[in-house]
């Protein structure tokens, strides 16, 4: 079992480039979600998606879509990138919303110049 | 929202003592509070959660209690080792019908140094 698999681990990106970041999960869990992380701010929540289908904002979305592919598969993406977007981002599932513990990925570095 | 604030942002310990993280939340719905363990460029691991209808949680030398009335939970470590230094996360979340639901609101983390 591989558990949560982001793709890319590292990316450069100019200002004003797009890209999108992937993940997938083989539990079998219902729920996905996007976090970044940055230094002295723990974790923030961009967007989850409680079940295949469905998607919401978390505390940060601006500047991000996303994607709820399957059930398996979630993707992130950065339209026009900007620096304050340089930041490392993790996704994480969970068997259901709510009060279930969530397992993430490795993350992914992501450096806007 | 949830807020959540944890203390403090550094623990500088020796090898064998105990360490203890404290956090508070805002939201008196929240019913499900999980701490993760980060190493260096690893990911956020779950390490001990707690539900709101019990005040304690033991696994090993890691401890979690919960105090409702005053909304605030903690970790404990005790006998610490080398390897317990990381970053330490407190989490809070909501069921049904909650601002949070489904939702986890980090505190800022707690860096632990364990000293050989």
């Amino acid at each position: 079992n591989a558990g949560v698999t982001q793709t890319p681990k590292f990316q450069v990106l100019k200002t004003g480039q797009s890209m999108t970041l992937q993940c997938a999960q083989d539990m079998n869990h219902n729920s996905m979600y996007w976090y970044r992380q940055d230094p002295g701010m723990g974790l923030r929540l961009i967007y989850y998606s409680a079940s295949e289908g469905t998607t919401d904002k978390g505390e940060v979305p601006n500047g991000y879509n996303v994607s709820r592919l399957n059930k398996r598969e979630f993707s992130l993406r950065l339209e026009s990138a900007a620096p304050s977007q340089t930041s490392v981002y993790f996704c994480a599932s969970s068997e259901v919303q709510g009060v279930q513990p969530q397992h993430f990925g490795d993350g992914t570095r992501l450096s806007i110049l | 929202g949830e807020n959540v604030e944890q203390h403090p942002s550094t623990l500088s310990v020796q090898e064998g003592d105990s360490a203890v993280i404290k956090c508070t939340y805002s939201d008196s719905a929240s019913n499900y509070f999980p701490w993760y363990k980060q190493e260096l460029g690893k990911r956020p691991q779950l390490i001990i959660d707690i539900r709101s209808n019990v005040g304690e949680k033991k696994d090993q030398r890691i401890a979690v209690t919960l105090n409702k009335t005053a909304k605030h939970f903690s970790l404990h470590i005790t006998e610490t080792q080398p390897e317990d230094s990381a970053v330490y996360f407190c989490a809070a979340s909501t069921g049904a019908g909650g601002t949070s639901y489904g939702k986890l609101t980090f505190g800022q983390g707690t860096i632990l140094t364990v000293h050989p």
